[in-house]
């Protein structure tokens, strides 16, 4: 069965730093892996995807993240931090072996950019 | 512009009192799916469905009810709201007009904040 984990719950980094928001993922085929992004008050936005080929992704608002197929991760990374990058991060996963259809989503992790 | 809308946005109903969430696109995708979302829990899937007259149970399904009578509505619906189906509600959709559309990102509404007392 496919699983995703994000093993830290908040993430503070400084303005101006680079920035890692961890996710790891368990699947029985190839791995179809995503990230949003939910400001307060809104619905989930879409970042960023990995389906297959180059291993690092670059995505909307200069977020990245970079496939490791090892290491089971799929960590997003920015290199410069902006207070306006605050909010609540999901990575999911959905198995290429999965014939039901299902997406499984991480249980989010929120970020928090100091001035 | 190309959205995906739900309403109402906040409601504040008693148990036992039935209530459905609306959920509409306008971007002609096939597929479309209801997530909740609960404080350390995440996201979960509870109904999804592949096209017009095709849905399936996610992964926490009970309480819900769900219909796909035309492509752009999908209605959740709650037939005797109870205490643990607070939360907050997503809809989403994305297209699955190909052999690869779980290579597709979703497009999600808002979100629905419902109470049960």
């Amino acid at each position: 069965a496919q699983s995703v984990a994000q093993p830290e719950d908040q993430v503070n980094v400084a303005e101006g730093n680079p920035l890692t928001v961890k996710c790891t993922y368990s699947v029985s085929g190839n791995p179809y892996l995503f990230w949003y992004v939910q400001y307060p008050n809104r619905g989930l936005q879409f970042l960023l995807k990995y389906i297959t080929g180059d291993n690092l992704v670059k995505g909307s608002y200069g977020f990245e993240a970079e496939f490791n197929k090892s290491q089971t991760s799929f960590h997003l990374k920015k290199p410069s931090a902006l207070v306006s990058d605050s909010a609540l991060y999901f990575c999911a996963v959905r198995d290429s072996e999965n014939r039901d259809d299902k997406i499984i989503f991480g249980k989010g992790t929120r970020l928090h950019i100091l001035p | 512009e190309a959205q995906v809308t739900q309403n109402p946005r906040y409601l504040i109903t008693v148990t036992g009192k039935k209530l459905t969430v609306t959920c509409s696109q306008n971007m002609n995708h096939e597929y479309m799916s209801w997530y909740r979302q609960d404080p350390g829990l995440g996201l979960r899937q509870i109904y999804y469905s592949m096209n017009v007259e095709v849905t399936d149970k996610g992964d926490v399904p009970e309480g819900y009810k769900v219909s796909r009578k035309e492509k752009r509505n999908f209605p959740l619906i709650l037939e005797s709201p109870s205490p643990n189906q607070t939360s907050l509600y997503f809809c989403a959709s994305t297209t699955s007009g190909s052999l690869y559309w779980s290579y597709n990102e979703q497009f999600f509404g808002p979100g629905t904040r419902l109470t049960v007392l």
